[in-house]
């Protein structure tokens, strides 16, 4: 069974410009969780989504937005880049998002410049 | 607010040594905590303890959690230098509804 694939793995942008991240999940997966890494912060929850809907969003700015397909793919946007977005982006899929462990992507590495 | 605090942040240890990683939580509503191992990219999932199932093994890892404590311990007896990595802990709780990480325990073990 084919794990949780991202794109692209390696991203380098100038400030004020837009990024779209790409996630696939394990087939037959439903929810899909967006996290970012950053050495200092370890993970922060960014949104999940869960049949299309977006279920739950944690505390960040509204520059970072996303979508899940009817496949269950999901694709995360940040906006306006900012230096500080320079990050480790997980992609995340679980069964059903709650009660079943979530499996993770190798991640895109995002550096601003 | 709802958080997850792991200690130690690091840790060196000799091959064949035994360590014990540490997860302490403050969630409302508690549902489930998780550890996974993080080695260059992607956290690989290791166990997930419940209220029903608070004590889990597999080969020379295990894990136990303390409801009463709030807290869960990481057991890796025998360390090889394929056991250094990132270990992280997450709690879900049933209000939040999410996985609330911690900034996790780096592990380095010398041969």
């Amino acid at each position: 069974k084919a794990g949780v694939t991202q794109t692209p793995r390696y991203l380098i942008k100038t400030r004020g410009q837009q990024v779209t991240l790409s996630c696939s999940p394990i087939s037959g997966h439903r929810s899909v969780s967006w996290y970012q890494q950053t050495p200092g912060q370890g993970l922060q929850f960014l949104f999940e989504y869960f049949s299309e809907t977006q279920r739950n969003k944690g505390n960040f700015p509204g520059r970072f937005s996303g979508r899940q397909f009817s496949n269950s793919r999901s694709e995360m946007n940040v906006s306006t880049l900012e230096l500080g977005d320079s990050a480790l982006y997980l992609c995340a899929s679980s069964r059903d998002g709650w009660d079943s462990p979530l499996h993770f992507g190798n991640g895109t590495r995002l550096t601003v410049t | 607010e709802d958080k997850v605090v792991q200690s130690p942040l690091s840790l060196v240890v000799h091959e064949g040594d035994t360590v014990t990683l540490n997860c302490s939580y403050e969630v409302t509503n508690f549902r489930s905590l998780l550890w996974y191992k993080q080695e260059k990219k992607a956290p690989t999932f290791l166990f997930m303890l419940t209220s029903s199932g608070i004590e889990k093994k597999s080969g020379r890892l295990s894990s136990i959690l303390d409801k009463k404590e709030l807290s869960s311990i990481l057991n890796i007896t025998a360390t090889q230098t394929g056991d250094s990595a990132i270990y992280l802990c997450a709690v879900v709780s049933n209000t939040g509804n999410q996985f609330y990480f911690g900034t996790g325990t780096s592990l380095t073990v010398i041969p």
